[in-house]
């Protein structure tokens, strides 16, 4: 199965400050599958992007995915205090469709 | 648009549990729908997949054990469980494939699976 590292584990930023986030795959993710989800505290993941650069519905253009292969980005320009919470990346390219461990931003 | 699910709760290992998740907003029948879990301090696992035309997948924990099936009258999709044990414990959420419209997720049903 592909394994999804995220890196860093927890980012410590301040409101207005430019977040980026990695995921890397131990092996290249079939049609650039890659999505990233948010989940704030005490509720269930939400989609913010899908195909590694295409955002989803309703989700704020200060959110951007870049990527491809094994190496993907996820970019929040300009932090509001909402943003703060556990980004998750996910390959569904390749059936399991695996998971990152999670990188938690903070605010600083 | 939503996924409202029920069904949880807490069983002894080798019991049954079938999960259910209600659409509304979208039809079941022509959408990716997952089923997906967390276990404390693990990450989310994707567990099952049933496809537009009907085809599924599982991961291979689950494989002969779990079930993943709908009902377009109810549009509701469900996870059938048997043969539990405890390393199933977790909450388990049903899931729209990732795609422009696909940003549901239900609101999570926790299972334990305990003696």
């Amino acid at each position: 199965e592909i394994v999804l590292t995220q890196s860093p584990g927890t980012l410590s930023l301040s409101p207005g400050e430019r977040a980026t986030l990695s995921c890397r795959a131990s092996q290249g993710v079939s049609s650039n599958s890659l999505a990233w989800y948010q989940r704030r505290p005490g509720q269930s993941p939400r989609l913010l992007i899908y195909a590694a650069s295409s955002r989803a519905t309703g989700i704020s253009d200060r959110f951007s995915g870049s990527g491809s292969g094994t190496d993907f980005t996820l970019t929040i320009s300009r932090l509001e205090s909402q943003d703060f919470a556990v980004y998750y990346c996910q390959q569904y390219g390749t059936s399991p469709y695996t998971f990152g461990q999670g990188t938690k931003l903070e605010i600083k | 648009v939503q996924m409202v699910q029920s069904g949880g709760g807490l069983v002894q290992p080798g019991g049954s549990l079938r999960l259910s998740c209600v659409a509304s907003g979208f039809n079941v029948n022509s959408n990716y729908l997952s089923w997906v879990r967390q276990a404390p301090g693990k990450r989310l696992e994707w567990v099952s997949i049933m496809y537009s035309d009907g085809s599924t997948k599982y991961t291979d924990s689950v494989k002969g054990r779990f079930t993943i099936s709908r009902d377009n009258s109810r549009n509701t999709l469900y996870l059938q469980m048997n043969s539990l044990r405890t390393e199933d414990s977790a909450v388990y959420y049903c899931a729209r494939h990732p795609s422009y419209y696909g940003v549901d997720w239900g609101q999570g049903t926790l299972v334990t699976v305990s003696s």
